[in-house]
């Protein structure tokens, strides 16, 4: 059975640093893409980026290119989304999900909500 | 960037009665790649569409999938209390792959 597990629920202050983790099971983890989805607090989906671990082939928003990092480590079968400046705005429900039939997401973490507040 | 439209904001139905909801591109989506999801408060969104029109594992009939280019329905036969949600389309055709800004599909 295929499983995306994601790491606990964060609080943090405007310009910290933040790495969220989601860690695949049940499936060949480094041959299959996992992406990352992003909800504001009462707003619908916004689809961030891709990564292919096998290569670490990665593709990004461009509304998410240069504000977060995805990337992967295949030894433990997790992929990371990381902030290096954390705003109020990146305040959310972050999401991983893996695309089965072409890139639609068939599979989804339970999300990880991230808090950024002074 | 394909920007998808939902229409309406809010459908407010029974159970028993037909859903249709409406997702618009705004330029056509190659070969079909298009997909439904609906959501439930605390709930991460669940697969119900790929394709247009093909049913994800497990969901049940009474939800179907239509259209091409830039016009896409999801049709629910008969509402059953398990159906109001929030619904997202998503366009997987061309990256970034953009979700519609959801349906709300609630009980009148």
């Amino acid at each position: 059975e295929v499983h995306l597990v994601q790491s606990g629920a964060e609080v943090k202050k405007p310009g910290e640093s933040l790495k969220i983790s989601c860690k695949g099971s049940g499936y060949s983890f480094t041959t299959s893409w996992i992406g990352w989805v992003r909800q504001m607090p009462g707003k619908g989906l916004e689809w961030m980026g891709i990564i292919y671990p096998a290569d670490s082939d990665t593709r990004y928003s461009p509304s998410f290119q240069g504000q977060v990092t995805i990337s992967a480590d295949k030894s433990i079968s997790t992929v990371y989304l990381q902030w290096s400046s954390l705003k109020a705005s990146d305040s959310g429900m972050y999401y991983c999900a893996r695309p089965t039939s072409g890139w639609s997401f068939e599979y989804w973490g339970q999300g990880t909500l991230v808090t950024v507040s002074s | 960037e394909i920007v998808l439209t939902q229409s309406p904001g809010t459908l407010s139905l029974s159970p028993g009665e037909r859903a249709t909801l409406s997702c618009r591109a705004s330029q056509s989506i190659s070969s079909r790649f298009l997909a439904w999801y609906h959501q439930k408060p605390g709930q991460a969104p669940r697969l119900l569409i790929y394709g247009a029109s093909s049913r994800a594992t497990g969901i049940p009939d009474r939800f179907s999938g239509s259209g091409s280019g830039t016009d896409f329905t999801l049709t629910i036969s008969r509402l059953v209390p398990e159906d109001f949600a929030v619904y997202y389309c998503q366009q997987y055709g061309s990256s970034p792959y953009t979700f519609g800004q959801g349906t709300k599909l609630e009980i009148k």
